[in-house]
């Protein structure tokens, strides 16, 4: 089966802070997306990665950077955390080879920004 | 722009009964469709991929058509029990790009009463 596993299930940060918000998958998946999900706006892509190293603005970036050292690691990155920032971050990893690329996401990271 | 639309958005039914979800999508040029299962403050839970090329797939009690002409999806739950409570999400991933990002719909909030 495949895991993704996210680094905390909730934290809370005061405005101002970096945040680090880790994500790992154990299936060797080339391609690893971050979202985030609001009451009334869905999910929404903030940035993916399609390989080691490389990484893609989605449609929210504003206020957040992301880190792909290694395949099985994708990092989401709060240079200076905001209120507006408080959301549930949700991790996906994905392959080519898997039957229609199917996307595999992890338990979430509800983050609060007091 | 793609845009999915999951109607309704709260559904309440009464156990054993057999219910369909509906998703909508402007752009009918998908590479696959995805309905994902979410539990009160958790991930999502991938239940059925369909692939552009096919016109359902089954799981269980669950079956999920696609109609990609009229851009249309539905999830099919027979004899729902009050686990199958949860809050119910399709995408869609379009043709084009290396990653295949995923655009979700708002999702249906479904009770089952015992």
């Amino acid at each position: 089966d495949v895991k993704v596993t996210q680094s905390s299930r909730y934290l809370v940060k005061r405005t101002g802070e970096k945040v680090f918000l880790e994500c790992v998958q154990d299936m060797d998946h080339e391609n690893m997306f971050w979202y985030r999900q609001d009451p009334g706006l869905g999910l929404r892509l903030i940035y993916f990665s399609y390989d080691v190293k490389m990484k893609e603005k989605g449609d929210i970036p504003e206020g957040y950077s992301v880190s792909r050292e290694k395949k099985e690691r994708f990092s989401l990155i709060l240079e200076s955390a905001s209120t507006n920032q408080t959301s549930m971050y949700l991790c996906a990893s994905s392959s080519y080879r898997d039957r229609g690329n199917e996307q595999y996401f992890g338990p979430g990271t509800r983050l609060t920004v007091t | 722009k793609q845009e999915v639309t999951q109607i309704p958005a709260a559904l309440s039914v009464p156990e054993g009964e057999n219910l369909v979800l509906n998703c909508s999508f402007t752009d009918s040029a998908i590479y696959n469709l995805q309905w994902f299962r979410q539990d009160p403050g958790k991930g999502l839970t991938s239940l059925l991929l369909i692939q552009s090329s096919q016109r359902e797939q089954t799981s269980g009690r669950l079956n999920a058509s696609l109609d990609k002409s009229s851009g249309r999806s539905t999830l099919y739950i027979a004899a729902s029990q009050p686990g199958d409570s949860a809050t119910y999400l399709c995408a869609v991933t379009n043709y084009g790009g290396a990653t295949n990002k995923l655009i979700f719909g708002t999702g249906t909030l479904l009770a089952v009463q015992p």
